[in-house]
């Protein structure tokens, strides 16, 4: 569901390390996820999905790790750069089917980039 | 991508008063746009469900009188915040969906609402 009450919390690495953002999702039934960058005053923008049959995803310096059992999702950004400094959601869609669920946005963790 | 618009991006307004935001897909036609809330420092706090030629469908605890959405076309979403008060003060986001077979949403770049 929703995040309420809690600051984000921020994960700070230095250029060109790895960064790893985990999230913890609350349906087990979700079988669609979604990785967002959000930048401070703008709307959030699409990094990478990963359905439910799949438990690893990759794209240009992501990849999306999804386990099932402990209901767990991990962004992990190679070789990150000060432009990726941004706040990063994970958001689940319950029962995706092809046609179009709510989806649901968990608390988020800002990443930040020191040179 | 697909471009969603947001506008007006920031508005001030008088407590009692009435603000309309409007949520537009600029190079594709959307039935269904989704209205999000955001506190600062927080998650985004799905609204409402805005579905073309249909009342909008609200979540729990979101005041269907407070928060009006009007879906008038494929392309173009509105809400409405109504007897404004300061408590609404929030950045509310729309997005809409393209494509019949994916859960890819777009975002508008959202409003940021102050009410004094």
């Amino acid at each position: 569901g929703e995040s309420v009450g809690l600051h984000l919390p921020t994960l700070s690495v230095q250029e060109g390390d790895n960064s790893i953002i985990n999230c913890a999702y609350s349906n087990s039934a979700s079988d669609y996820f979604i990785w967002y960058k959000q930048e401070s005053g703008k709307g959030p923008q699409f990094i990478i999905d990963i359905r439910s049959n799949m438990d690893k995803r990759q794209g240009q310096r992501v990849t999306v790790l999804l386990n099932k059992t402990v209901k767990h999702l991990s962004l992990q950004i190679a070789a990150t750069q000060p432009g990726d400094s941004a706040v990063y959601f994970c958001a689940e869609i319950p029962h995706f089917s092809g046609g179009y669920n709510k989806l649901i946005f968990g608390a988020g963790t800002r990443l930040a980039v020191h040179p | 991508g697909a471009v969603v618009s947001q506008h007006p991006s920031r508005v001030i307004c008088k407590s009692g008063t009435s603000v309309k935001i409007e949520c537009r897909s600029l190079d594709f036609q959307a039935t269904t746009m989704f209205w999000y809330r955001q506190f600062p420092k927080k998650s985004l706090m799905l609204m409402a469900t805005s579905n073309e030629g249909s009342k909008a469908t609200y979540e729990q605890g979101v005041e269907k009188d407070k928060f009006l959405i009007n879906h008038a076309s494929l392309t173009l979403s509105t809400l409405t915040v109504t007897s404004a008060h300061p408590e609404d003060s929030s950045f509310y986001i729309c997005s809409a969906r393209q494509g019949a077979n994916t859960g890819e949403l777009f975002f508008g770049e959202g409003s940021r609402l102050t009410v004094l």
